[in-house]
């Protein structure tokens, strides 16, 4: 199974700055199932980033996803308000989903 | 655009059977090539997924849990179930069903329904 180790495990930032956050895998996965997800008290995870880099329908290009074999990373350009929230990736594999165990980027 | 629901009893006890349903409505289950999934997530805990049935009717579950799950689905009615049995308190958490794809990610989620484990 591919166990996927989110850092930091939260990130404290004030609204423009730059978040970075960081997704590696145990073993070398193909970018193509690589995915990020944003999480909000009380609702659902949202997709933000699949297969590594490209942004979900409707999510901002403040969004950015980048890497390849164990390290991936998802960048949000500028904080906005509404982004301090939860972050996983998620990987798939042989029938089978793991997620990290999440970063949570709140306001400093 | 393909929404997800679930429902089920919000309580189960001990060594007994968890039982959830997932409707989904604007697209037809048993059409393209998705994964239709249950993930949970404990209270103040990170995400797990559970398991799947494809389009097709197969299943594949997480290795973890792999003996206690069931998942079936009634493509007539665009239903899925998972029925997850000899629940303990760590089983409480909350359940989500969920649209994966052939890429891999889950592009449609319910909004997840609490279910606690309690006598």
């Amino acid at each position: 199974e591919v166990v996927l180790t989110q850092s930091p495990g939260t990130l404290s930032l004030s609204p423009g700055e730059r978040a970075t956050l960081s997704c590696r895998a145990s073993q070398s996965l193909s970018s193509r199932f690589l995915a990020w997800y944003q999480q909000k008290p009380g609702q659902a995870p949202r997709l933000l980033i699949y297969g590594a880099s490209n942004r979900a329908t409707g999510i901002p290009d403040r969004f950015s996803g980048s890497g390849s074999g164990t390290d991936f990373t998802l960048a949000i350009s500028r904080l906005e308000p509404e982004d301090f929230a939860v972050y996983y990736c998620q990987q798939y594999e042989t029938s089978t989903w793991t997620f990290g165990q999440g970063t949570k980027v709140e306001i400093k | 655009q393909v929404q997800l629901q679930e429902s089920g009893p919000g309580l189960a006890k001990p060594s007994q059977t968890l039982s959830l349903t997932c409707t989904v409505s604007g697209g037809s289950m048993s059409r393209g090539d998705y994964y239709w999934s249950w993930i949970r997530q404990p209270p103040g805990k990170g995400l797990e997924w559970i398991g799947y049935i494809s389009y097709s009717g197969s299943t594949y579950f997480n290795p973890s849990l792999k003996s206690r799950v069931i998942i079936s689905a009634d493509m007539s009615k665009n239903q899925f179930s998972l029925k997850l049995s000899s629940v303990t308190a760590a089983d409480t958490a909350v359940y989500y069903c969920a649209r994966g794809g052939g890429a891999g990610h889950f592009d449609q989620w319910g909004q997840g329904t609490l279910v606690t484990v309690s006598s």
